[in-house]
């Protein structure tokens, strides 16, 4: 089966621009999950979806990050305005319900 | 709340050597516990997990044990590879399918 797609792959920005990112989980996967990792870190949880319904989101700086999963498929993550110590890979993950998480490659931001 | 930590690295080993990583939790409950583990310039993939006390979760060679009584989950391998180099993370299942990872291991592999 396919796996998770996301891109871009690689991001460079300027502090105060924005910036979008794509997921595309696999088919049929009804949670979709976007994590934060930092160079040097272990990934964290920004938001999760449940079909097209947040489930939990309580770790996304809403002031700048959002989120939406139209349609219950894909998703886009986006900040507005990235900060300096936005830079990292932002992972989508997806599964199926109650099931271990199938990661993409992430994409990889670099605010300068 | 909880949380997951894990021994630093890098790691450094000879190829044929005995692996060990560390990895302790604390958490409410009985929650899934996985190793998850990156190849540079790739998306994590699971190595192996465990869903309840004394379960052993094993893949390619790796293993682990949840132990309840030390709350401990470390990874073992008896003999490494240079293609077992990559950045290993331990986690668990912070209820309803999230994960909270520890900070990662990166183990290097010399020939």
């Amino acid at each position: 089966e396919a796996g998770v797609a996301q891109s871009p792959r690689y991001k460079i920005i300027e502090k105060r621009q924005s910036v979008a990112f794509w997921c595309n989980p696999i088919s049929g996967h009804a949670t979709l999950y976007w994590y934060q990792q930092i160079l040097g870190q272990g990934p964290k949880l920004l938001i999760q979806f449940q079909n097209n319904g947040v489930v939990d989101d309580s770790q996304l700086p809403k002031d700048r990050f959002s989120a939406e999963r139209l349609k219950g498929v894909d998703s886009t993550l986006k900040i507005q305005p990235a900060k300096l110590e936005d830079s990292a890979v932002y992972l989508c993950a997806s599964s199926l319900l109650g099931q271990s998480h199938t990661f993409g490659s992430g994409t990889r931001l670099t605010v300068v | 709340g909880n949380s997951v930590t894990q021994m630093e690295g890098p790691v450094t080993l000879s190829e044929e050597a005995f692996l060990t990583i560390n990895c302790t939790y604390t958490a409410t409950g009985y929650p899934s516990l996985f190793w998850y583990v990156q190849y540079p310039g790739e998306g994590l993939q699971l190595l192996l997990k465990a869903t309840k006390a004394d379960d052993k979760g094993s893949n390619k060679g790796f293993e682990a044990t949840y132990r309840k009584e030390t709350t401990s989950f470390h990874l073992e391998k008896g003999s490494v590879q240079v293609s077992d180099s990559a950045v290993y993370f331990c986690a668990l299942d912070n209820q309803g399918g999230k994960l909270i990872f520890g900070q990662g291991t990166e183990l290097s592999v010399k020939p």
